[in-house]
């Protein structure tokens, strides 16, 4: 079965200080692979997507960046963070094959905090 | 640009009681509907998704809704809901021409014992 790790799960990082969060999926490949951030009555706000290896489509210009070194492997980096980068981030795959439910699979997330 | 508006930020229901949540969209094409739920503690889990067909579709966990086209909405619906119902709802859309979903700003139900 398809799973999806997500970490680390909280981090409280200071401000200007580098970034890197880190999702992987087992049981599937080529799978399409998301970050969001959820905010408080903001619902979530899609970050970043791939839908293949080194292949990156930014959805908001921000301080973040995402690679995809691996085909199950997706990460979100910052070079300095900064205060506004606090948040819960979510990592999600999905599958757009023929019996895809285009459906995502979400992460347990991580809970930034920048100090 | 696609949207997604959940007017309902914060609900709060007795044991029993029905339950609408209100989802509107803003796409002049063809769209697929998702509501998703987060339990407390919990990831986010699909609760149900229309593609194409009977506009009533049905989920998990007693919980239906309906896709009106004309209205470009999909509204969350459960006849008697139970404390364990306690939960943030969203509402996604994802257009044929897009990998990404756009989720709407979630609903927070809270149902008192």
């Amino acid at each position: 079965s398809q799973t999806i790790h997500q970490w680390p799960a909280t981090l409280v990082q200071p401000v200007g200080s580098p970034l890197s969060l880190e999702c992987t999926v087992e049981g599937t490949s080529n799978p399409n692979l998301y970050w969001y951030r959820q905010a408080a009555g903001r619902g979530l706000q899609l970050l970043f997507y791939s839908v293949g290896i080194g292949q990156i489509s930014s959805e908001v210009p921000q301080n973040l960046s995402a690679s995809r070194p691996q085909d199950r492997q997706f990460i979100l980096s910052s070079k300095k963070l900064l205060l506004s980068d606090s948040g819960f981030y979510l990592c999600a795959w999905s599958d757009l094959g023929e019996t895809s439910n285009y459906g995502y699979t979400f992460g347990s997330g991580t809970r930034l905090t920048v100090v | 640009a696609q949207s997604v508006s959940q007017h309902n930020h914060h609900v709060i229901l007795s044991e029993a009681a029905s339950l609408e949540l209100g989802c509107n969209y803003s796409y002049g094409g063809t769209v697929n509907l998702f509501w998703y739920v987060q339990y407390p503690g919990q990831h986010l889990q699909l609760l149900l998704k229309y593609f194409s067909g009977d506009p009533l579709v049905k989920g998990i966990k007693g919980f239906e809704a309906e896709f009106i086209k004309s209205k470009f909405s999909f509204n969350l619906r459960k006849p008697s809901v139970q404390w364990s119902d306690t939960a943030e709802y969203f509402c996604a859309l994802r257009n044929t021409g897009r990998r990404a979903l756009t989720f709407g700003s979630g609903t927070r139900l809270q149902v008192q014992p």
